[in-house]
């Protein structure tokens, strides 16, 4: 079984700042994938960014960005240029590589990390 | 196009009374999955379903809660004889059929059920 574990329940940035937030995983699998949904007030779960474990590149989407360490089980966001707009409860989270089509692609979540963005 | 449809919002229900919650997938997905997410906490998988099948139930209660995703309509997570501890938002999200390992879900906005 997956475990994802955020140790930061609460975090704030200034408007502009950049902030990083800590996710740790702890699995067996060697191909998987990681996430980093978004989600505001709405409810809305937002996907931020992805993970492939296979690629060595962090991934990177605008103000968007991870430090992927595979060895250390260690998946961080960072978010450059902190708008307003970015507050929110960000989770972290673990899909195992599914081969076949008909297998369930179960999304394995951490506890969240309430983020804001103070102006 | 439209993205993943829930409804309703919000759903009150007293101790007792049956639940249903619906959700209609994105044009062009056959495959619904249902988490739940208790306050404080982030989701965790109930059920995957392909039209007119369940796939894996692993996350489901044995007792009282049930999915559907029939040929035509939405699919439907019932929960009979609700408890103060079902209280949650219950999310729903499809992927598209195609594509093996493709691994991105789309996700609706949720149905916060309420029970008195």
């Amino acid at each position: 079984a997956q475990t994802v574990t955020q140790s930061q329940p609460e975090m704030s940035v200034q408007e502009a700042e950049t902030v990083t937030l800590s996710c740790t995983y702890d699995t067996s699998e060697n191909n998987y994938y990681l996430f980093w949904y978004k989600q505001p007030p709405s409810r809305q779960m937002i996907l931020v960014i992805r993970q492939e474990a296979y690629k060595q590149q962090n991934a990177t989407e605008n103000r968007f960005s991870v430090n992927f360490q595979k060895a250390a089980k260690s998946f961080s966001l960072k978010i450059s240029d902190s708008q307003l707009g970015d507050t929110a409860m960000y989770f972290c989270a673990f899909m195992k590589h599914e081969r076949s089509s008909g297998s369930a692609r179960q999304l394995t979540f951490g506890s969240g990390t309430q983020l804001t963005v103070l102006p | 196009n439209a993205g993943v449809m829930q409804n309703p919002r919000h759903l009150v229900r007293r101790r007792g009374q049956e639940a249903r919650l619906r959700c209609s997938p994105m044009k062009g997905h056959s495959h619904v999955y249902w988490y739940r997410q208790l306050p404080e906490e982030g989701l965790k998988f109930m059920v995957y379903l392909q039209k007119e099948n369940i796939i894996d139930e692993s996350g489901m209660p044995k007792e009282r809660f049930s999915a559907e995703f029939p040929k035509e309509g939405p699919s439907i997570l019932r929960i009979q004889q609700v408890v103060r501890g079902d209280s949650a938002a219950y999310f729903c999200a499809s992927s598209p059929t195609t594509g093996i390992s493709n691994e991105k879900l789309f996700f609706g906005s949720g149905t916060q059920l309420s029970v008195l």
